[in-house]
């Protein structure tokens, strides 16, 4: 999706414990798609990627989830960790290699 | 590894200044790219530039100036500084705009504040 609002959705999980962070994309015809993790006062930091011709890769403690169908897409970390505390952003990048940023999730670890 | 490395990190502008923000990359990469973000909200695309020597417009271009020097350095420029321009900048590069396959690599970012 589109970025929109001030109030950026948050999630909140405990030290140890799989999180899901979701994104709604907003063009069907997009083939790529990217998630970064940011740090406070950092830039954005890739994470993991997934062409349109998959639905699944997975990574050290990450997983991407693409659904075509509702246009969703989702990362799950495994056991998390304080350090994963972060804003997470999807992103979608169409044609002439233009990306698109979601608003972004917000995640809280709690030891 | 630098990666792409941004200058300043801060600055603080009145209403009317100019100010150039530099964005040099060591990856070698052909594409460069501007964002900015605001509070609550993703990165928006400001210019980019899909290959030395070219530069197109983004989402929000009103405003600002680029200039792609050459491979590894591309400038943005605030010719004449406005408070809606407060905001985090970011620079990007990747080996190719239209390559699949390609992520964007970004600085640390330049936090501007115009009074």
């Amino acid at each position: 999706g589109e970025s929109v609002g001030l109030h950026l959705p948050t999630l909140s999980v405990q030290e140890g414990d799989n999180s899901i962070i979701n994104c709604a994309y907003s063009n069907s015809a997009s083939d790529y798609f990217i998630w970064y993790k940011q740090e406070s006062g950092k830039g954005p930091q890739f994470i993991i990627d997934i062409r349109s011709n998959m639905d699944k890769r997975q990574g050290q403690r990450v997983t991407v989830l693409l659904n075509k169908t509702v246009k969703h897409l989702s990362l799950q970390i495994a056991a998390t960790q304080p350090g994963d505390s972060a804003v997470y952003f999807c992103a979608e990048k169409g044609r002439g290699g233009k990306l698109i940023f979601g608003q972004g999730t917000e995640l809280s670890v709690k030891p | 590894n630098a990666g792409v490395t941004q200058t300043p990190k801060f600055q603080v502008l009145k209403t009317g200044q100019s100010m150039t923000l530099q964005c040099a990359q060591d990856m070698n990469h052909n594409s460069m790219y501007w964002y900015r973000q605001d509070p609550g909200m993703g990165l928006r695309l400001i210019y980019y530039s899909a290959s030395e020597g070219t530069t197109d417009k983004g989402e929000v271009p009103n405003g600002y100036n680029v200039s792609r020097l050459n491979k590894r350095e591309f400038s943005l420029r605030l010719e004449s500084a406005a408070p809606s321009q407060t905001s985090v900048y970011f620079c990007a590069s990747s080996e190719a705009a239209s390559r699949l396959n390609q992520p964007q690599h970004f600085g640390d970012g330049t936090r501007l504040s115009i009074l």
